[in-house]
């Protein structure tokens, strides 16, 4: 199965501070999705394929990537972006997560 | 809207099967897959199972020998079974359905703890 590896694996960033996490995978995928995780609430999808952003997903939010190399990336930290992020392929059986990037508010 | 409600025993002893439901609304099981994702307390997502539209599976082979899902159509419920229960499979379990690329609706979850 396709290994997924965030880094870092916790941050924390200032309000208004530009802010990049990656994933990076075993081998090569077609696309990337990413979820956006709070506390004692399910993930909601938050980038899909690659680059599009969910409803309801703020524009300072981005992602790109491609191959074996993924990224999100905040042009701007807001407290509420403050949570666990998680990529996630499904180029190959199974479905595989990454282990997460948790995002802190500085 | 697409929603979708996870119900399940909450405490289930080691060694022993577990059950759980998800109840759909806002769509039709004849024309989605829905998936089975848990998650153990404080870890990463972890992948389990998809039943298609047509009622064909997909299982993570690392579990495919104490997975079975199922569903009925015309109640929007699907099940998932899950044997020999240990410790480390303790962990909230969602359903979860696509739209597009990812997973696009995620239940509230069930918590499953196995303990004695």
């Amino acid at each position: 199965q396709i290994v997924l590896t965030q880094s870092p694996a916790i941050m924390s960033a200032s309000p208004g501070e530009r802010v990049t996490m990656t994933c990076s995978a075993s081998s090569s995928v077609n696309y990337m999705h990413w979820y956006q995780q709070k506390s004692g609430t399910s993930p909601k999808r938050w980038i899909y394929d690659t680059s599009k952003l969910a409803s309801g997903v703020p524009a300072r939010f981005s992602g790109s990537g491609s191959g074996t190399s993924y990224s999100l990336t905040i042009s701007s930290m807001e407290a509420e972006d403050a949570a666990t992020y998680y990529c996630q392929q499904w180029s190959s059986n199974p479905p595989t997560f990454g282990g997460g990037t948790k995002l802190e508010i500085k | 809207q697409v929603q979708l409600k996870e119900s399940g025993p909450g405490l289930v002893a080691p060694s022993q099967s577990l059950s759980i439901t998800c109840t759909i609304s806002g769509f039709s099981l004849t024309s989605y897959g829905v998936h089975w994702v848990r998650q153990p307390p404080g870890k990463g997502l972890e992948w389990l199972v998809v039943i298609w539209s047509d009622g064909s599976t997909t299982y993570n082979s690392a579990l495919k020998s104490r997975l079975s899902i199922s569903k009925d159509n015309s109640k929007s419920q699907l099940f998932l079974e899950m044997n020999s229960l240990q410790t480390d499979d303790t962990a909230m379990y969602y359903c979860a359905r696509g739209a597009g690329g990812g997973f696009a609706y995620w239940g509230q979850g069930t918590l499953v703890t196995v303990s004695a």
